[in-house]
């Protein structure tokens, strides 16, 4: 199974709502990553686990929260988002990140299309 | 500063070859070039990596000069399902920048 599965698909949610998005791979990679993406731009890093641990915040807001339960799941709680918040949430995974010399290729999800209203 | 320059659109036709260029003027000792695929809606997807000369695989070649200033990556006889945003990236897996996108260079394959 190389393969990198997110839900939901879509997702409408209002400015008061709490709501996670769920990412799941089972190709026993260790690290695993959320980005967001908005429209005609570049992904951009917001979370990184690494063996289960966060190891890297970039700067996110704190109505994002991250969580992974276990090696093979990762959730993106939301909560009090804002308008400028809908995007594109990516989830990807990758062997390890930074344990060894290789530079690990990351397998991405189809991504959550977010809308905030 | 920013750390790859890549040119933001391309045409070409089915059949052609492509070559798309990246510029990394401040690449590290230890830096790696990715290349990855994005479709609308998609996730990006990885093509290649190199860390110098040539890398060739079943979809894409990789050409780094010496200096390793800059990269191209390069379709063979690209055709219609070609047509997505390539992203080059440059960084160190070791010290976890591997991690950001430059601003993609958009190629439009027409019949």
């Amino acid at each position: 199974d190389t393969e990198v599965t997110q839900t939901p698909k879509h997702l409408v949610m209002g400015m008061t709502n709490k709501k996670s998005l769920k990412c799941e791979q089972h190709m026993g990679h260790r690290a695993m990553y959320w980005y967001k993406q908005k429209a005609k731009k570049p992904p951009e890093l917001m979370f990184v686990y690494s063996y289960e641990k966060l190891s890297i915040n970039e700067s996110v807001p704190s109505r994002f929260s991250p969580e992974c339960p276990n090696s093979s799941l990762l959730n993106l709680h939301l909560h009090a988002l804002q308008p400028e918040d809908s995007a594109l949430y990516l989830c990807a995974s990758s062997q390890d990140n930074g344990r060894g010399a290789r530079n690990n290729e990351q397998f991405f999800g189809p991504g959550t299309r977010l809308t905030v209203l | 500063l920013a750390k790859t320059t890549q040119p933001i659109s391309m045409d070409s036709y089915e059949g052609q070859e492509v070559n798309i260029t990246c510029s990394h003027n401040n690449i590290a000792t230890n830096d790696y070039i990715t290349w990855y695929q994005q479709f609308p809606s998609q996730g990006p997807r990885f093509i290649i990596q190199g860390y110098k000369t040539k890398v060739t695989n079943e979809v894409a070649s990789l050409f780094i000069p010496a200096d390793r200033k800059s990269s191209t990556l390069s379709l063979p006889r690209v055709s219609l399902s070609d047509t997505a945003v390539y992203y080059c990236l440059v960084g160190d897996n070791n010290a976890g920048n591997m991690l950001t996108f430059g601003g993609g260079t958009r190629l439009m394959v027409k019949p």
